[in-house]
C-alpha cells in the first residue's frame, strides 16, 4: 500500500524559517509533489521534485531522498498569508496521478 | 498553467438524489482526473477519466456510484449517485496538459448531503 505521513499542525513565528517534513513508502516512485492549500480553496503548486537534491523556488525550497523515502519543504522569511495547509504528494509510477499525505496545518503568528 | 472552471460550486442535495458535477479545461489535456476531499482531510482519487473509455477507478470507488464521462480531452463530469450524507464532500478535477509534470486543479465543488 502506499503510506505518506507529514506532521499534522506547526506553528512559526512571522518572519522565521519553517521545515515541513514527508516521508513516504510507495509501491513506485515518479515524483514528489508539495501544494499549499488555503482553506476553502483549492490546491495550489509549489514545487516537484524527481531526483535527489533541493529545488529552490523564491521563498520556498523543497528537497527531496529517494533513498530514504524523504521530503522537505522549507519556507524561510515567512508571511501571515502563508498560513495555509501544505500538502506532500507522491507520483506514482503507474500513472500521473497523485497519492496525497494527511497534511500539515500550518500557522503563522505574528 | 491550465484555467480549470467546476459546476456548480456548491451544492446542496437530499439523500437518494444524484449530482452531476461539471469541468471544463480552457485548453487540450493529457490527462484528467476527480478528487474528493472530505471534511478537515487531504485530497483522495476517486478515478481517472479516460477520454472515449471507461475510466479507471481506485479501490474503493465504483461507476454504479461515480459514474464519469470525458467526451474530449477539455471537459469532463462526475456524477455522485445516490447520495447519503457520508457522501458530503469537496469534489475536485485535476489535469495534467501534454508533458508538463504539473497537476492543476480546479476550484472544487462543493456538496453537502442533507
Amino acid at each position: 500500500g502506499q503510506n505518506i505521513d507529514q506532521p499534522t499542525e506547526m506553528t512559526a513565528t512571522e518572519g522565521a524559517i519553517v521545515q515541513i517534513n514527508c516521508t513516504y513508502q510507495t509501491s513506485g516512485f515518479n515524483g514528489l509533489f508539495w501544494y499549499q492549500q488555503h482553506a476553502g480553496e483549492a490546491p495550489t503548486f509549489l514545487s516537484y521534485n524527481v531526483l535527489d537534491g533541493l529545488e529552490e523556488k523564491g521563498r520556498f525550497s523543497s528537497f527531496l531522498s529517494r533513498s530514504k523515502g524523504y521530503s522537505y519543504l522549507l519556507l524561510k522569511e515567512l508571511q501571515m498569508k502563508d498560513s495555509a495547509s501544505y500538502l506532500c504528494a507522491v507520483r506514482l509510477n503507474s500513472g500521473y496521478a497523485l497519492n496525497f499525505g494527511k497534511g500539515t496545518s500550518l500557522l503563522v503568528t505574528p | 498553467s491550465a484555467v480549470i472552471s467546476q459546476k456548480p460550486s456548491r451544492d446542496i442535495c437530499q439523500r437518494g438524489t444524484s449530482l452531476t458535477i461539471q469541468c471544463q479545461v480552457d485548453s487540450q489535456v493529457t490527462m484528467m482526473f476527480w478528487y474528493r476531499q472530505q471534511p478537515g482531510q487531504s485530497l483522495t482519487l476517486i478515478a481517472t477519466a479516460n477520454q472515449g473509455s471507461e475510466a479507471t477507478y481506485e479501490s474503493g470507488f465504483v461507476i454504479d456510484k461515480f459514474p464519469i464521462s470525458r467526451p474530449n480531452l477539455t471537459f469532463s463530469t462526475l456524477t455522485v449517485s445516490n447520495m447519503s450524507p457520508e457522501d458530503s464532500s469537496i469534489y475536485l478535477c485535476s489535469v495534467v496538459r501534454g508533458s508538463d509534470y504539473e497537476q492543476y486543479f480546479g476550484p472544487g465543488t462543493r456538496l453537502t448531503v442533507t
